[in-house]
């Protein structure tokens, strides 16, 4: 099984702060990533597919990179509805196992 | 509009059985391999079953593998998971989802 090793788990950041969060693959998945994002009480929400394409719909502020094993997903100037938090998913093979995740919280 | 809507979540004693089941429009429901994925109160999201958009090929994680079984009905644009020997640590609402994008609202399912 391919395990998807996330970090951090936990980071504070203010409005209109740049965040990454980075996320690896114990196996080559090529471009097989996903991302979601999730608040509480509501379902997850794609906000990035294959490690680089934007989700119809999502800001051009969340942007992902990476292939291969290590990935990226950075949001820029953060806005208030983006605290939340951040899962990736590798989408290579079965399972399709999801990082840990990253709660996002305001300074 | 991607809609999936859950059902049959409940209360269940160890050892026991459910059935949920999700009913999906708004797309081309064969189009799309589908997913079960689940989350315990306060815990992250765990994958635990997909299958392929005919029903040829079917995968389950390690915790569910044996006891759990997906299927589809694409004739009724549904998706299925048939859940035996349940267990405490299976207590978690469980989401529906499809591959690139839609997720359902959850079912709770709690095993005491």
């Amino acid at each position: 099984d391919i395990q998807m090793t996330q970090s951090p788990s936990f980071v504070s950041a203010s409005v209109g702060d740049s965040v990454t969060i980075t996320c690896r693959a114990s196996q080559d998945i090529s471009w097989w990533l996903a991302w979601y994002q999730q608040k509480p009480g509501r379902a997850p929400k794609l906000l990035i597919y294959a490690a680089t394409s934007l989700q119809s719909g999502v800001p051009s502020r969340f942007s992902g990179s990476g292939s291969g094993t290590d990935f990226t997903l950075t949001i820029s100037s953060l806005q208030p509805e983006d605290f939340a938090t951040y899962y990736c998913q590798q989408t290579s093979s079965f399972p399709n196992n999801f990082g840990r995740g990253t709660k996002l919280e305001m300074k | 509009e991607v809609q999936l809507v859950e059902s049959g979540g409940g209360v269940v004693r160890p050892g026991g059985s459910l059935r949920l089941s999700c009913a999906a429009s708004g797309f081309t429901f064969d189009d799309y391999g589908m997913s079960w994925v689940r989350q315990a109160p306060g815990k992250g999201l765990e994958w635990v079953s997909g299958i392929n958009w005919n029903g040829s090929r079917t995968g389950y994680g390690d915790s569910v593998k044996g006891r759990f079984t997906i299927s589809r009905d694409n004739a009724r644009n549904s998706l299925y998971l048939q859940m035996n020997s349940l267990r405490a640590e299976d207590t978690a609402f469980y989401y529906c989802a499809r591959v690139m994008g839609g997720w359902g609202q959850g079912t709770l399912v709690t095993v005491s």
